[in-house]
């Protein structure tokens, strides 16, 4: 176990709703990044945030959104859903924003969009 | 922008054979290198890390990779396998000095035949 957890497990919703995803991060970790990995496919960076602010993004359009709160768990909120976000939702949390810290990844959410 | 090739997308072996998965990334800077595996149901764990120094790095559960500068690779072996290494591996990167965010190639499954 990583200590990193992850709510809800599965989660199946319509094209066009609204998703939000939960991630509590290890103890004493202040880092929380997000990713996204489609079946067949290595996950994807989708941001960061740090110590309540987002600090880095990748190639994701604006509907995925994000928030970390003062106990540094974090939310991933996807508007407007689309039959492609069906995915794995990953969750790394870290003590650290550099590059050499480790990430620690919870089980992740499968999200599946009808 | 950083990229990860892994090409081989699914390796069978049998128990006590020797394995080495390839990798290659792509990217113009200093890079640290990952190598995790995810049991099926299980979340990504940490194989195994390169930031600096010997260029051959012993992970978890008697892995190692073997960092090669000029040919941009970091391929991971293990003398030989059993039939709890079935899994997915999954090669990743991130610039050095830079934000934490992994890029990950798209992976390889193993499968190990008792």
């Amino acid at each position: 176990e990583t200590g990193v957890t992850q709510s809800p497990t599965h989660l199946i919703k319509t094209r066009g709703q609204q998703v939000t995803l939960r991630c509590s991060s290890q103890s004493g970790h202040n880092t929380v990044s997000w990713y996204q990995q489609a079946l067949g496919q290595g996950p994807q960076f989708i941001f960061q945030y740090y110590r309540e602010e987002e600090n880095g993004r990748g190639n994701f359009p604006p509907r995925f959104s994000g928030l970390q709160f003062p106990n540094y768990s974090s939310e991933l909120n996807v508007n407007a859903l689309e039959l492609d976000d069906s995915a794995l939702y990953l969750c790394a949390s870290s003590s650290g924003q550099g590059a050499n810290t480790e990430a620690f990844f919870g089980q992740g959410t499968r999200l599946t969009v009808v | 922008a950083q990229s990860v090739s892994q090409h081989n997308h699914h390796v069978i072996l049998s128990e006590a054979a020797s394995l080495e998965l390839g990798c290659n990334y792509s990217y113009g800077g200093t890079v640290n290198l990952f190598w995790y595996v995810q049991y099926p149901g299980q979340h990504l764990q940490l194989l195994l890390k390169y930031f600096s120094g010997d260029p051959l790095v012993k992970g978890i559960k008697g892995f190692e990779a073997e960092f090669i500068k000029s040919k941009f690779s970091f391929n991971l072996r293990k003398p030989s396998v059993q039939w709890s290494d079935t899994a997915e591996y999954f090669c990743a990167v991130n610039a050095r000095g830079g934000r934490r965010a992994l890029t990950f190639g798209s992976g390889t499954r193993l499968q190990v035949q008792p």
